[in-house]
């Protein structure tokens, strides 16, 4: 089982900045990687798929990037609703693994 | 419109069974895979069963299998999660979700499933 390691845990910056989350996998993964957003009391929405690509009604301020084991969800120029959870999801073998979760919160 | 709408959900006692329904709409739901994600109270996401349009091929996490049965019945657009031998660690909120390639691409609101005794 590929294991997907989300750091931070917890990122505290202000509106207006940029944020850099990163997810680490245990081995390389083959098939891309995705990104969702959760907020409180909501299902997650899928943010980024195949590395790079937004999912329909992403800003572009969102945008991803990486390959093998290392990737990045950027989020340039934080607007207060980006202050949530962030997972990173991969799938090997026709299992499924989701990262812990970063959460973003305002500084 | 994509829509699945979970439901199902609710309060049962260790060792009970519960049978979670997902009732699908806005697309032709027996040409898409789809999956049930779980997540514990305050905790992440979980993947917990997945299971191929056409019902051929189905897969679970260690942590249910042999507890949990996927299903799904395309003629009437409905995904099931017969849950049994249910544990204190199995109280979450089950969102069924469809599958795009190796993602998933929508959700469902949730249910929530609370096993105490």
């Amino acid at each position: 089982e590929i294991v997907l390691t989300q750091s931070p845990a917890t990122l505290s910056l202000s509106p207006g900045e940029r944020a850099t989350l990163s997810c680490r996998a245990s081995q390389s993964v083959s098939s891309d990687l995705a990104w969702y957003q959760q907020k409180p009391g909501q299902a997650p929405r899928l943010l980024i798929y195949e590395t790079f690509n937004r999912a329909t009604g992403i800003p572009a301020r969102f945008s991803g990037s990486g390959s093998g084991t290392d990737f990045t969800l950027t989020i340039r120029s934080l607007e207060p609703e980006d202050f949530v959870v962030y997972y990173c999801q991969q799938r090997s073998f026709s299992l499924y693994t989701f990262g812990q979760g970063t959460k973003l919160e305002i500084k | 419109e994509v829509q699945l709408v979970e439901s199902g959900g609710g309060l049962v006692r260790p060792g009970e069974s519960l049978r979670l329904s997902c009732a699908a709409s806005g697309f032709t739901f027996s040409t898409y895979s789809i999956n049930w994600v779980r997540q514990a109270p305050g905790k992440g996401l979980e993947w917990v069963s997945s299971i191929s349009s056409s019902s051929s091929s189905i897969y679970y996490a260690d942590s249910v299998k042999g507890r949990f049965t996927i299903s799904r019945d395309n003629a009437k657009n409905s995904l099931f999660l017969q849950m049994s031998s249910l544990r204190a660690e199995d109280t979450a909120v089950y969102y069924c979700a469809r599958v795009s390639s190796n993602y998933f691409d929508y959700w469902g609101q949730g249910t929530l499933v609370t096993v105490s005794s």
